[in-house]
């Protein structure tokens, strides 16, 4: 079965440019998360989807972000304009259910570098 | 305020010795902890978990305790294998109606020599 996939998996790119991270969850998961990882600030959760609905965007960071989910198998993280501070590895998880005791499966994550 | 914390960031074992992992946590809403486990360069991959009505549960030669008065659980590994080296990530949900919302610790890097 496939995982969950993100691409691209390696982005380097100027800043002021326009960054789009994309994200296919498993087929039947019903919820979605997309985090963020830096060294001085761990794992942190930007904004979790259920059943294509925004539930809970308060960790995104700024208005230079944006995420949609248009269908069951489609995701994408959006910053514009990028800047070096956005420097990190992005990831994708999905998971089955809605009590929410179920474990998500990650992607393998997207570095994406500002210069 | 962080609310789930790994307080060691790396600890170093010698392999088949017991490799002992903590976690503490200051929301007593959460009622259901995970852990994972991630590789470089992939993403954290799940490995046990533990529901709050429990104190222990075992998969293998892992084994997740919980103490719900001190708000703390450890993931113990027995014996340790070079192959368990990856930094392993505590994980939180503190209402099992908000479609999984978890709360990660920083991670701690364990390491298993042979």
């Amino acid at each position: 079965d496939a995982g969950v996939i993100q691409s691209p998996r390696h982005e380097v790119t100027e800043m002021g440019q326009e960054v789009t991270l994309r994200c296919k969850p498993i087929s039947g998961h019903n919820s979605l998360f997309w985090y963020r990882q830096t060294m001085m600030r761990g794992l942190e959760l930007l904004i979790y989807f259920n059943n294509n609905v925004p539930i809970d965007d308060s960790g995104m960071p700024e208005d230079r972000f944006s995420a949609k989910m248009p269908n069951a198998s489609f995701s994408t993280l959006k910053i514009q304009p990028s800047e070096p501070r956005d420097s990190a590895v992005y990831f994708c998880a999905s998971s089955f259910g809605d009590r929410g005791n179920q474990p998500q499966h990650f992607g393998d994550g997207t570095r994406l570098s500002i210069l | 305020d962080q609310q789930v914390k790994q307080n060691s960031p790396s600890l170093s074992v010698q392999e088949g010795r017991i490799s002992i992992l903590n976690c503490d946590y200051t929301n007593s809403m959460f009622d259901y902890f995970l852990w994972y486990k991630k590789y470089p360069a992939e993403g954290p991959t799940f490995l046990i978990s533990i529901s709050s009505i429990k104190d222990k549960n075992e998969d293998g030669r892992f084994t997740v305790f919980l103490n719900k008065s001190a708000k703390h659980l450890s993931l113990h590994i027995v014996p340790s294998q070079p192959g368990d080296s990856a930094v392993y990530f505590c994980a939180a949900i503190g209402d099992s109606t908000n479609a999984g919302k978890s709360t990660f610790g920083d991670g701690t890097t364990l390491t298993v020599k042979p």
